[in-house]
């Protein structure tokens, strides 16, 4: 299971820190992708790590503006992404690898989502 | 960079029907690295199908995925009311990308 911390509201140039909560199974084993979805649209896969080693990967178009954490003590994944736009506005899932190993992975379980809304 | 292209953009199904899905990619994707997920409105997307052809957890055998090198099928056999949702599939070959989704809408 994955938990994520609740709905956000930021003006531009703001940053926001999103947190996904997992359960159930070991957090070292699994990598941990950030997922963005603006609003009727398509997915966008944002970054990864590895609670194992915090090995991490990001989108090309996202690079500089986003970091990925994690806490270990917590089994909490975290994701700050910075200047906010408004074209940021959207839900934003954490989704676990299926292979654990590789941020070339598919998604098999997903956090409920966080809506944030870039708004002045 | 890969492009995936998902056809058609809605496709206009009645339960029973069987649905079949087209996900095209620019590049040959990488040892069949490719995922299936369904999306209900308001809900996080589900893992359908991963590796081209392997059923997640849990998916009923009525969803199959099949394909190679740069075009790949899902296929609903018969469609169930809890079916009409959209669809997108994944490359994780390289940096995961999506495609812009298929709707299967009711007839």
């Amino acid at each position: 299971q994955l938990i994520q911390s609740a709905a956000e509201v930021k003006k531009p140039g703001a940053s926001v820190k999103v947190s996904c909560q997992a359960s159930g199974f070991r957090f070292d084993d699994f990598g941990i992708s950030w997922v963005r979805q603006s609003p009727g649209q398509g997915l966008e896969w944002m970054g990864w790590i590895s609670p194992y080693n915090d090995d991490t990967r990001y989108a090309q178009s996202l690079q500089g503006r986003v970091t990925i954490t994690t806490d270990t003590s917590t089994n909490t994944a975290y994701m700050e992404l910075r200047s906010l736009r408004f074209d940021d506005t959207a839900t934003y899932y954490c989704a676990r690898g299926v292979s654990g190993t590789d941020y070339r992975d598919a998604f098999d379980f997903w956090g409920q989502g966080t809506m944030v809304t870039v708004s002045s | 960079e890969i492009v995936l292209t998902q056809s058609p953009a809605t496709l206009s199904l009645s339960p029973g029907d069987r649905a079949i899905l087209s996900c095209g990619a620019s590049q040959t994707i990488i040892s069949g690295y490719l995922a299936w997920y369904q999306q209900k409105p308001g809900l996080a997307p589900r893992l359908l199908i991963y590796d081209t052809s392997s059923r997640a957890t849990g998916i009923p055998d009525r969803f199959s995925g099949s394909g190679s090198g740069t075009d790949f099928t899902l296929t609903i056999s018969r469609l169930e009311p809890e079916d009409f949702a959209v669809y997108y599939c994944q490359q994780f070959g390289s940096s995961p990308l999506f495609g812009q989704g298929t709707k299967v809408e009711f007839k």
